[in-house]
């Protein structure tokens, strides 16, 4: 079955760059997607990537997929306070009906 | 922008009683879901539901659980006899055909006493 591993947790400077890591197992993933929850709060799409790119970029968002490794990457440009939070990936197969598989998440600390 | 909307955002429950989750998918959406999280734990899929029917459901979504599109904009999700463990964030979540991405509610958080 699918499986999505993350690193539990990341802390770095308010300035620098975050760099979050995912590997999942199912070859067959279509689509790979990072959502972000704040504490308390639902699940916000920050991005999304398909499995025929390797990299793709969103304003200070940057994703790099590694589909021979199978590994996701999210780099987060010039961390705020405000990116501190719970990073999931997740996948799914299609796209379209099919659901989302999610990571166990990473928290994000952001210290001054 | 468009949003998905869920309540109530908390509710307290006795073990043993019935409870309905309600959610209001964005407007053109296709495909609806569930999933929980049960506190410091991963997000789990509970179920899809497309053109009326259930999609896919996981292990989790036993004969305790149903979900029902009762008209055109509410999708519930109804726990038949609450348990203790089923303690957790409720996360409805819908698509449209030609979107790739999954837009969340913001969650209800469901404790059973």
């Amino acid at each position: 079955g699918e499986d999505v591993e993350q690193s539990l947790f990341l802390s770095v400077r308010e300035g620098d760059s975050s760099v979050i890591n995912c590997t999942y197992t199912d070859s067959s993933s279509t689509y790979l997607y990072w959502y972000k929850q704040e504490p308390g709060a639902g699940l916000q799409l920050l991005t999304y990537i398909f499995s025929n790119m390797d990299m793709k970029q969103d304003q200070r968002l940057t994703v790099l997929l590694n589909k021979k490794d199978k590994h996701l990457s999210l780099r987060i440009a010039d961390t705020q306070t405000g990116d501190s939070a719970i990073y999931f990936c997740a996948e799914s197969y299609t796209g379209t009906a099919s659901k989302l598989t999610f990571g166990t998440g990473t928290r994000l600390q952001v210290t001054l | 922008e468009p949003e998905v909307t869920q309540t109530p955002s908390h509710q307290v429950t006795q073990m043993g009683q019935e409870v309905i989750l309600r959610c209001v998918p964005i407007s053109n959406h296709l495909y609806f879901y569930w999933y929980r999280q049960i506190l410091g734990q991963k997000v789990e899929f509970l179920v899809s539901f497309y053109n009326n029917e259930i999609s896919e459901k996981s292990e989790i979504f036993d004969d305790q659980f149903s979900v029902e599109r009762p008209d055109g904009s509410n999708f519930t999700l109804k726990i038949r006899s609450t348990k203790l463990e089923d303690s957790a964030m409720y996360f409805c979540a819908s698509k449209g055909r030609k979107d790739y991405g999954y837009t969340f509610g913001s969650g209800t958080r469901l404790t059973v006493v």
